[in-house]
């Protein structure tokens, strides 16, 4: 079946952690995104690509990297840096920019 | 810049009701493409519709409509005869031709259908 998946559905670390949550499609989709969203809030881009070996950041990308060396993966790394972890992390792809992006089923971290 | 309000915070309807979610956007583009996405329980979003900024035919897929007017820059979403699985976070999003980051998603309107 094609589609995105996103691994582990629960994640826990200790503060002061990196952490690499992963994002896989086989769509065969250029573009792929990464979103956080707070409980009870909407979505806020952390970065995107439109194309492999190039990445843009986001509204909120301070504290997170992102390397895109395949097309079909887009792993996020939560650094120590991110004052705020704790969050639902939602990876998305889309075939075009225009088009209609489809999300995983996305990773809940908590850092203790 | 483009923005997308969706006033609605929380809404709440019994079974069977009609139920109509609104989607106001903000764009200087004229090419430009509109989302409805459902975000249930699990947590994964779903996406429902999409609609291009020169075809303002209103759309209807069973249960659910939607109604785009560009003269008031709306895409409302429209569920008839909503159902308890109709229960979810309902978010609309607007994407401009161009280049750079397109893509902005509204805050989302919780809709909650009692049984």
């Amino acid at each position: 079946d094609g589609g995105i998946t996103q691994s582990p559905k629960y994640l826990f670390r200790k503060e002061g952690q990196n952490v690499t949550l992963s994002c896989e499609q086989n769509l065969n989709h250029d573009a792929m995104y990464w979103y956080r969203q707070d409980p009870g809030q909407g979505l806020r881009l952390i970065y995107y690509s439109q194309i492999v070996n190039d990445f843009q950041k986001g509204d909120i990308a301070e504290g997170y990297s992102v390397s895109r060396e395949k097309k079909e993966s887009f792993p996020l790394t939560v650094t120590s840096a991110q004052k705020n972890p704790t969050a639902f992390y939602l990876c998305a792809s889309s075939g075009d920019r225009n088009n209609e992006q489809f999300f995983g089923p996305g990773t809940r971290l908590t850092v203790l | 810049a483009q923005k997308v309000t969706q006033a609605q915070t929380e809404i709440s309807v019994v079974e069977k009701e009609d139920v109509t979610l609104d989607c106001v956007y903000e764009t200087r583009d004229t090419t430009y493409y509109l989302f409805w996405y459902k975000q249930p329980p699990s947590g994964e979003l779903v996406f429902l519709i999409r609609r291009n900024s020169f075809d303002e035919q209103n759309e209807i897929s069973g249960r659910y409509s939607w109604n785009f007017q560009k003269s008031t820059s709306s895409f409302n979403f429209t569920i008839t005869a909503s159902q308890v699985v109709d229960s979810a976070v309902y978010f609309c999003a607007l994407s401009e031709a161009g280049y750079g980051q397109n893509f902005v998603f509204g805050p989302g309107t919780r809709l909650s259908v009692l049984p």
